[in-house]
């Protein structure tokens, strides 16, 4: 089946700094990407819809300036979390919809804790 | 908001019951169901879906059934497995500008299922 991975799966990092996610599709192109913050026994919340080659679509709510997303490649969207904070701390999921088929595949998710 | 919620936050079954989980969701527009299950510390895993213009779906040891008069959406899992344990969600899908589906998905809240041997 078609596979979604996301770099890091873990990651600690400092107050103030900024961390960088990225979401592969392995075996199929993605002209659409979707990331996903989940607060610990939470539901997914849709943060933002990363478009290939145009610029993301935010939820309402979601700060664009603190959450910057680039959706280079067919099979590669990332996810910056600028200036982090600790309430940033959370499960940072990505999903990849096969641009072919339409299905949407979800990545493992990474943990970000801001110390 | 709209939303997708779910009735019950936990549900604790013996191994070899029947489960069902159910879902209620607001947006009459929405065209697309799916129901995931997330273990923890891992993304959602497709389970089973449903479109609008059906009311049931079946699939192996699953059901989904859509209530479209009342807006309620359940999951049945059939011979309930310890390994079946673990938080499952349903999500709706609604339609983008234009009317074009982006594939944006709207999560439930969340029913931590517990399987006793």
């Amino acid at each position: 089946g078609a596979v979604v991975s996301q770099h890091p799966s873990r990651v600690i990092c400092k107050s103030g700094t900024s961390v960088k996610i990225e979401c592969r599709s392995l075996d199929f192109q993605a002209t659409t990407m979707f990331w996903y913050r989940q607060f610990p026994k939470q539901s997914l919340m849709l943060m933002a819809t990363s478009n290939e080659g145009s610029k993301a679509t935010y939820e309402q709510g979601v700060e664009k300036d603190k959450f910057l997303i680039n959706h280079a490649s067919l099979t590669l969207s990332t996810l910056t979390v600028t200036s982090a904070h600790p309430e940033d701390s959370s499960f940072y999921i990505c999903s990849a919809r096969d641009r072919i088929l339409g299905e949407q595949y979800f990545g493992p998710g990474t943990r970000l804790t801001v110390t | 908001g709209e939303s997708v919620g779910l009735h019950l936050p936990t549900l604790s079954v013996q191994e070899g019951d029947n489960s069902i989980i159910n879902c209620a969701y607001s947006n009459s527009a929405s065209d697309y169901f799916i129901w995931y299950k997330q273990e923890s510390g891992k993304g959602p895993q497709f389970i089973i879906d449903i479109r609008s213009n059906m009311d049931k779906r079946q699939g192996q040891r699953v059901t989904v059934l859509l209530n479209k008069t009342v807006k309620h959406l359940s999951l049945q899992i059939a011979a309930t497995q310890p390994g079946d344990s673990a938080v499952y969600f349903c999500a709706e899908n609604k339609e983008g500008e234009g009317g074009s589906t982006l594939g944006r998905l709207y999560f439930g809240r969340g029913t931590q299922l517990t399987v006793w041997p």
